[in-house]
This record gives C-alpha cells, structure tokens and sequence, in this order.
C-alpha cells in the first residue's frame, strides 16, 4: 500500500523566495496533519484538517505560512517569503480520528528545506 | 507544564542491556498513548500502542500509569538496531472531551554499543 507521499524531498532556496510543499495522504484517511521538526523545538503541529477543512491552524507560526486541501488526496503548505529561521524538516501525515479505538497517525517521508 | 516531556538522553547502552523509558503527560483526560521510533533523518514511525493494563511485543513492553500521568518503554536485550529516537505521544483532548490530535514528546535518544 502507499503511504504518505511528499514533495520535495529536498529542497535549498534563498531567502524571500516562496516555498510549496506537496503531500498526498493514504487513500481513505480523512485526516490530514502537517508537522514541522527541527532539533531545539522538537515535531510541533503546524495545522490539521479534517475532510479536507482545517480544524486547528494555531501552531502556523505566522502569515507567512499558509495551508491548503482542496481535495482529500491533496495538500500543500506554502511559505511566502521564506527566511532562514523556516529551515527544518516539514512531515505530512494522515489518519482516521486519531486516538479513537487506538488510531494512530502515519507520516510521510518529509521534506527537508533550508533557507539560505 | 509541557504537554507531553521525556527525557532526551541519550542513553547509552551496551548490547544486551535493559533499558527504560519514561514520560510524563499534563491531561488527565488524555486517552490514546503511543511509542514511536524515528530513525536519524526518518519520520517517526509507529513502534507500539499503550493500553491501560500495560502490554507487550516482544522485547518491547509498554505501561501506563493514569494515577501519576506517565508512560513507560522498557527494551529487553537491547539491539544495535535499536539505536535510535524515541518518541512519546499523546491525544490531546480538546475543550468538551472530543479527541484531538497527538501530541509528541521531543523523543529519547537511545544509543545501543556493542
């Protein structure tokens, strides 16, 4: 079965230049997740959806960041302008109602940026 | 209080050394706990659910104390494959009980030695 699909993997940019990250979830799930990681702050939820609405956008650290799911097999979260501090490894992943009768969440492989 | 806090390690161990882990979780009202394993430059992934009377997968056994609010790990005969980050979760519940998202500890670092 497929997982969770992202894109890019990689990806160097320069500072002010817009970022769009890509993710496709596990076909059925009908909740989304974007996370993002780096060593001091550890995952921190940036947003969620749930059948393709977002349901809580108060970890998106500011305007720049902006999110989307205009069907359920895709989403992207989007960064305009990007800065240096943005650099970190951003993972989607998706779910049935998570914790309900045990469900858990599965995450993508992520995608590494960094803000030059 | 943190949410969900864990020790981050890291912990060194020679193989075949036993070893826990503990985390300590803020909502009491928090149902759903898991372990997840993320490997360097991986995304985490599910190592095991925790259930209430406590459970186990092979080497791996995992408790849950509601009174005192944490969880624990502990790893039997320890692996070099085990090396790695692992990550303590938790649901979080939302104001009038329904569940929420999961919530991640900032993980453990384990380093097994031969």
């Amino acid at each position: 079965d497929a997982g969770v699909i992202q894109s890019p993997r990689h990806e160097v940019t320069e500072m002010g230049q817009e970022v769009t990250l890509r993710c496709k979830p596990i076909s059925g799930h009908d909740y989304l997740f974007w996370y993002r990681q780096t060593m001091m702050r550890g995952l921190e939820l940036l947003i969620y959806f749930n059948n393709n609405v977002p349901i809580d956008d108060s970890g998106m650290p500011e305007d720049r960041f902006s999110a989307k799911m205009p069907n359920a097999s895709f989403s992207t979260l989007k960064i305009q302008p990007s800065e240096p501090r943005d650099s970190a490894v951003y993972f989607c992943a998706s779910s049935f109602l998570p914790g309900k009768d045990g469900n858990t969440i599965y995450f993508g492989e992520g995608s590494w940026l960094t803000v030059v | 209080r943190k949410e969900v806090e864990q020790d981050p390690g890291p912990f060194n161990v020679p193989e075949g050394a036993t070893v826990a882990f503990n985390c300590t979780y803020s909502n009491s009202a928090s149902q759903s706990f898991f372990w997840y394993r993320q490997d360097c430059r991986k995304e985490p992934k599910l190592l095991m659910s925790v259930y209430s009377s406590g459970n186990e997968d092979g080497r791996f056994t995992a408790q849950l104390n509601r009174a005192s609010q944490y969880i624990s790990l502990l790893i039997r005969d320890s692996k070099l494959s085990d090396s790695a980050t692992y990550l303590c979760v938790v649901n979080r519940v939302n104001y009038g009980g329904s569940q929420g998202n999961l919530i991640f500890g900032k993980g453990t670092k384990l380093s097994v030695k031969p």
